[in-house]
């Protein structure tokens, strides 16, 4: 149990254009889902926190009008990276929050995105 | 502000050797730490969660163990193998979730 899956698992794109990254939990339902980013040999850097039905909220210095996240049920959530650019290649990680106690993140297989 | 270091940042042993991976924090108000393997260009796969009242957690050749007071888990794995070669991550859940920089194991043959 507790999967998450992600679509898609890697995607090339020109500069300018917008990429949309899906984040899945399969088997449970999360109202709360993480955005994570990282770089070559970087630990993960969170850049925004989903929650169902309201507006994300973005850490410092992670561009809103960039990254646009949408959860719009309890099962998915969405980053649109928009007109991006060589400088946002990196590698996408999403995670689910579940209940029940544990506050378990469990994480998806991550999405690179290469921009040309 | 929490803060969690992993030492060493890179590993490397021959295959069969018993090793220690450390993470510390610098609040030890914590719920649970966990412990997290990524390899290469993927995500991450959870191996063990301490919850902050247990000492240690245990699942097959992975020992983990957890000291509050001093600020300080280890991973121990034992009779290492080639398969082992990861990245391995320790992250507190403070806020939001925060990780150590990792620590790159290579088990050689």
């Amino acid at each position: 149990g507790a999967v998450v899956s992600q679509h898609p698992s890697w995607v090339i794109c020109k500069s300018g254009t917008s990429v949309k990254i899906e984040c899945r939990s399969l088997d449970f339902q999360a109202t709360t889902m993480f955005w994570y980013r990282q770089f070559p040999k970087q630990s993960l850097m969170l850049m925004a926190t989903s929650n169902e039905g309201s507006k994300a909220t973005y850490e410092q210095g992670v561009e809103k009008d960039k990254f646009l996240i949408n959860h719009a049920s309890l099962t998915l959530s969405t980053l649109t990276v928009t007109s991006a650019h060589p400088e946002d290649s990196s590698f996408y990680i999403c995670s689910a929050l579940t209940s029940g106690g544990t506050d378990t993140q469990y994480f998806g297989p991550g999405t690179r995105l290469t921009v040309l | 502000k929490q803060e969690v270091t992993q030492i060493p940042a890179a590993l490397s042993v021959p295959e069969g050797e018993n090793l220690v991976l450390n993470c510390s924090f610098t609040d030890s108000a914590i719920y649970n730490l966990q412990w997290f393997r990524q390899d290469p260009g993927k995500g991450l796969t959870s191996l063990l969660l301490i919850q902050s009242s247990q000492r240690e957690q245990t699942s097959g050749r992975l020992n983990a163990s957890l000291d509050k007071s001093s600020g300080r888990s280890t991973l121990y794995i034992a009779a290492s193998q080639p398969g082992d070669s990861a990245t391995y991550l320790c992250a507190i859940p403070y806020g939001k979730l925060t990780f150590g920089q990792g620590t790159i194991l290579t088990v050689h043959p």
